[in-house]
């Protein structure tokens, strides 16, 4: 049972623009959202998170947004670096449990 | 300043064999999780261990999987009789503590391989 689902599987777009990673989750007792990078060969690393009590949480160019109604989060970067370049992962908490969606990879384009 | 340290990188197993892979949290941390990751796939959850306790091995394998967290020396997690459906990615992570929604620092995962 898939509790969290990132439908695209990669996105292409153009340095300077604003990329865009959706992220959708089927269990309303989740407390807490993380998005987490990922780069070949490495392990993800955290990037910013978002309580369910919230709507949106900002760092730097990173902003997430939560949508309760439609189950919905998604993670905005604005403007795109080629550095962005990675695996994108969004992860649904409750208690001790972690829930994973299956990434989505994001190429930024010179 | 060492982040979570994983050995080994790549491990090589045939079928039969005993896998065991080991994961040193981040200074600090007292709170580790083991996840795998299958081609194509996400990481999913397989156990929460704190110092000599498992909290939490509800995505675990039933048999030929267990995890430790002894109180000196890494977390390890050990695969008996492996078989080719456990060539996989396997991550750990940590945290200093296990308040819902602190952050895990990931290591750089296990690739095991089942020829």
């Amino acid at each position: 049972d898939q509790q969290v689902k990132q439908n695209s599987p990669s996105l292409s777009v153009q340095e300077g623009r604003i990329s865009i990673l959706n992220c959708d989750y089927t269990n309303s007792m989740f407390d807490y959202f993380l998005w987490y990078k990922k780069y070949p060969a490495e392990g993800p690393t955290f990037l910013i998170s978002i309580s369910s009590i919230k709507d949106k949480n900002e760092d730097g160019r990173f902003t997430v947004f939560l949508n309760k109604s439609a189950k919905h989060l998604s993670l905005h970067i604005v403007p795109s670096q080629p550095g962005d370049s990675a695996v994108y992962f969004c992860a649904g908490n409750t208690g001790n449990q972690f829930y994973f969606g299956t990434g989505t990879s994001l190429t930024v384009i010179p | 300043n060492a982040g979570v340290m994983q050995n080994p990188r790549h491990l090589v197993r045939r079928r039969g064999q005993e896998a065991r892979l080991r994961c040193s949290p981040m200074k600090g941390h007292s709170h580790v999780y083991w996840y795998r990751q299958l081609p194509e796939e996400g990481l999913k959850f397989m156990v929460y261990l704190q110092k000599e306790n498992i909290i939490d091995e509800s995505g675990m394998p039933k048999e030929r999987f267990s995890a430790e967290f002894p109180k000196e020396g890494p977390s390890i997690l050990r695969i008996q009789q492996v078989v080719r459906g456990d060539s996989a990615a396997y991550f750990c992570a940590s945290s200093p503590r296990g308040a819902v929604g602190q952050p895990q620092h990931f290591g750089d995962g296990t690739r095991l391989s089942i020829l």
